[in-house]
């Protein structure tokens, strides 16, 4: 069974432009989370999605979203990039909200 | 507000000699507690969850309620146990995961 994929693995963009980063899921899984995970703050959680609808949110600004298809593939999108917005982004899935969640790879952004 | 906290952020042992990442969470309700690793190049895996009470590789974790605490343990270190490891809580609904900021453990031979 193939595991999380995100894609694409690196980005390189410059402030001001915007970015979207994919995520699919085990198969069978419907439940999506994005996380952030940088040097001086870690992991953190940035958004759920179960069936196509955000569950959950984190303390990110609103330049942060995100959005999940009816095959369960989610997408996040960040606008008007910042040099604080370069890290790691991580894509998690799980069958339900209370399963075990599998990670990605990640996609590593960096913001020129 | 739940918070995960990782005293180490850098714990080093001999092959062979016990080892013990501490663990401390504060979450108002009943927590869902976890072990993630991470391997030089890998992605972030599951070792171990508190419900389960299952020995992964050998590390073993126990969720002490009193103390808020759940600490990983091995008795006998190996070289390959060399990683970032996280404990995580996960709340009682939905899937949001707060993780601690990590400890690097290095296993010297």
């Amino acid at each position: 069974k193939a595991g999380v994929t995100q894609t694409p693995r690196y980005l390189i963009k410059t402030r001001g432009q915007q970015v979207t980063l994919s995520c699919s899921p085990i198969s069978g899984h419907r439940s999506v989370s994005w996380y952030q995970q940088t040097p001086g703050q870690g992991l953190q959680f940035l958004f759920e999605y179960f069936s196509e609808t955000q569950r959950n949110k984190g303390n990110f600004p609103g330049r942060f979203s995100g959005r999940q298809f009816s095959n369960s593939r989610s997408e996040m999108n960040v606008s008007t990039l910042e040099l604080g917005d370069s890290a790691l982004y991580l894509c998690a899935s799980s069958f339900g909200t209370i399963d075990i969640q599998y990670f990605g790879a990640g996609t590593r952004l960096s913001v020129l | 507000a739940q918070r995960v906290t990782q005293p180490e952020k850098l714990l080093s042992v001999f092959k062979g000699a016990p080892v013990e990442l501490k663990c401390n969470y504060s979450y108002s309700g009943s927590p869902e507690l976890f072990w993630y690793v991470q391997y030089s190049r890998q992605r972030l895996q599951l070792l171990l969850r508190h419900i389960s009470r299952e020995s992964i590789k050998g590390f073993t974790a126990d969720l002490n309620k009193g103390e808020t605490s759940f600490h990983l343990k091995k008795p006998f270190a190996q070289e390959e146990d060399s990683a970032m490891y996280y404990c995580a809580l996960k709340e009682t609904s939905g899937s949001r995961l707060t993780f601690g900021e990590g400890t690097q453990l290095t296993v010297n031979p």
